[in-house]
């Protein structure tokens, strides 16, 4: 399954398939990026992040693709669980200790 | 080893009212952050900290205010509360700058209702 950030954001899979999560990001001048899971009633967990000099990065079930000639991020989630439902954000680092968040993307998945 | 940990969990204030949310963490780090989530959306940084006796503002700012005393704690005041602060706060807790390819740390949020 795949989403488009603010204009789809709910997504629902089966479990086992694979997700992907997209977020567009606002400024060509981000040269760091992260991925946050948040769960209902929790507070964001990291993911995974990745900087503006690389186009791809894994981590365990996970992979971030940075495209900057579009500037758009997707995030990828193999194998996609019922742990993985929750609320998936993109964040932005503008500059110095600023990041801006996306509006985020609603995973559910569906056993 | 506890992280970040915020006080309360839920208040409901009344219009005009004030209040001070509290956060600590207890990893030694210097960068700290307040951010506001408002439903369906994203997070918005309110104020941040690079250390003790630093901070500056984030990107919504107005109605709140911050200390940052000690390494640990980075409190976070409304003086004349209204309703369009009804949100849920986000304290999180950094041992780098963003950038820094650390991992930050989320305490579990304060839910306002302002009525």
């Amino acid at each position: 399954g795949e989403s488009v950030g603010l204009h789809l954001p709910t997504l629902s899979v089966q479990e086992g398939d694979n997700s992907i999560i997209n977020c567009a990001y606002s400024n060509s001048a981000s040269d760091y990026f992260i991925w946050y899971k948040q769960e209902s009633g929790k507070g964001p967990q990291f993911i995974i992040d990745i900087r503006s000099n690389m186009d791809k990065r894994q981590g365990q079930r996970v992979t971030v693709l940075l495209n900057k000639t579009v500037k758009h991020l997707s995030l990828q989630i193999a194998a996609t669980q019922p742990g993985d439902s929750a609320v998936y954000f993109c964040a932005e680092n503008i500059s110095g200790n600023q990041f801006y968040f996306g509006t985020g993307t609603s995973l559910t998945v569906i056993p | 080893n506890a992280g970040v940990t915020q006080t309360p969990k839920f208040r409901i204030l009344k219009i005009g009212q004030s209040m001070t949310l509290q956060c600590a963490q207890d990893m030694n780090h210097n960068y700290m952050y307040w951010y506001r989530q408002d439903p369906g959306m994203g997070l918005k940084l309110i104020y941040y900290s690079v250390g003790a006796g630093i901070t500056d503002k984030g990107e919504v700012p107005n109605g709140y205010n911050v200390s940052r005393s000690t390494t640990e704690d980075f409190p976070l005041r409304l003086e004349l509360a209204a309703p369009s602060q009804t949100s849920v706060y986000f304290c999180a807790s950094r041992a780098l700058p963003w950038g820094g390819n650390t991992e930050a740390f989320f305490g579990q949020g304060t839910r306002l209702t302002v009525v």
